[in-house]
């Protein structure tokens, strides 16, 4: 079965720093991936997904995600944090019958 | 515009009562999942369904109960056999394609 494990359940950044959001992935076959972001008593939303085509992935806000099948990880980056990027955010895994598993989440915090 | 409208967005019940969570999209998508979220926890998932009039059970299905006759709602009840009731509840819907699900804005159920 696919899964997912997000290393650091908090993560604290200065604004305008790099941001580093790690997941690797265990499955069994070509997985489907996917980062998600949630604010404050709201539901997710999707930043953006692999699905096998090009392995450099942009999303929406400004973050990127990269597959590296070899380390089977998708992190997700951005060059410069807003503090508006404060919250939390979920990596999750899917193979083509939309089962999807979801990590423990990273909490990331924006330091002025 | 399409989406999942969930509601109430808080919801208060007494020991030994069953509330009803609504969940309803104009997605036109075949697939529903209601899931739970506790601090530090995560998604769990209470139940799926793929089609109307059938449903499956997740990873905690214990004191929740579903139906599905239309394909725009998926309502999740929550009993009085369900030990801890409070937390965050999420609805989610999708395509049959991986292509990421669309979650609604969410519920906060609180045991009083």
């Amino acid at each position: 079965a696919q899964s997912v494990t997000q290393l650091g359940s908090h993560v604290s950044v200065s604004e305008g720093a790099l941001v580093l959001l790690r997941c690797n992935y265990s499955s069994s076959v070509p997985p489907y991936l996917f980062w998600y972001v949630q604010y404050p008593n709201q539901g997710l939303q999707l930043l953006l997904k692999y699905t096998s085509a090009a392995t450099l992935v942009k999303g929406i806000n400004g973050f990127e995600a990269e597959f590296k099948k070899s380390e089977t990880s998708f992190h997700l980056t951005k060059p410069s944090a807003h503090m508006s990027d404060a919250a939390e955010y979920f990596c999750a895994v899917t193979k083509f019958n939309n089962d999807m598993r979801f990590g423990a989440g990273t909490r990331l915090t924006v330091k002025p | 515009d399409g989406g999942i409208t969930q509601s109430p967005k808080y919801l208060f019940r007494k020991e030994g009562q069953n509330v009803t969570l609504s969940c309803e999209q104009n997605l036109n998508h075949d697939a529903m999942y209601w899931y739970r979220q506790d601090p530090g926890q995560g998604l769990r998932l209470i139940y799926y369904s793929q089609i109307v009039n059938d449903f499956q059970k997740g990873d905690i299905a214990e004191g929740y109960s579903v139906s599905r006759e239309k394909k725009e709602s998926f309502p999740l009840t929550v009993t009085s056999a369900q030990k801890n009731p409070t937390a965050f509840y999420l609805c989610a819907s999708s395509t049959s394609e991986p292509y990421g699900y669309t979650f609604g804005s969410g519920t906060r159920l609180t045991v009083v």
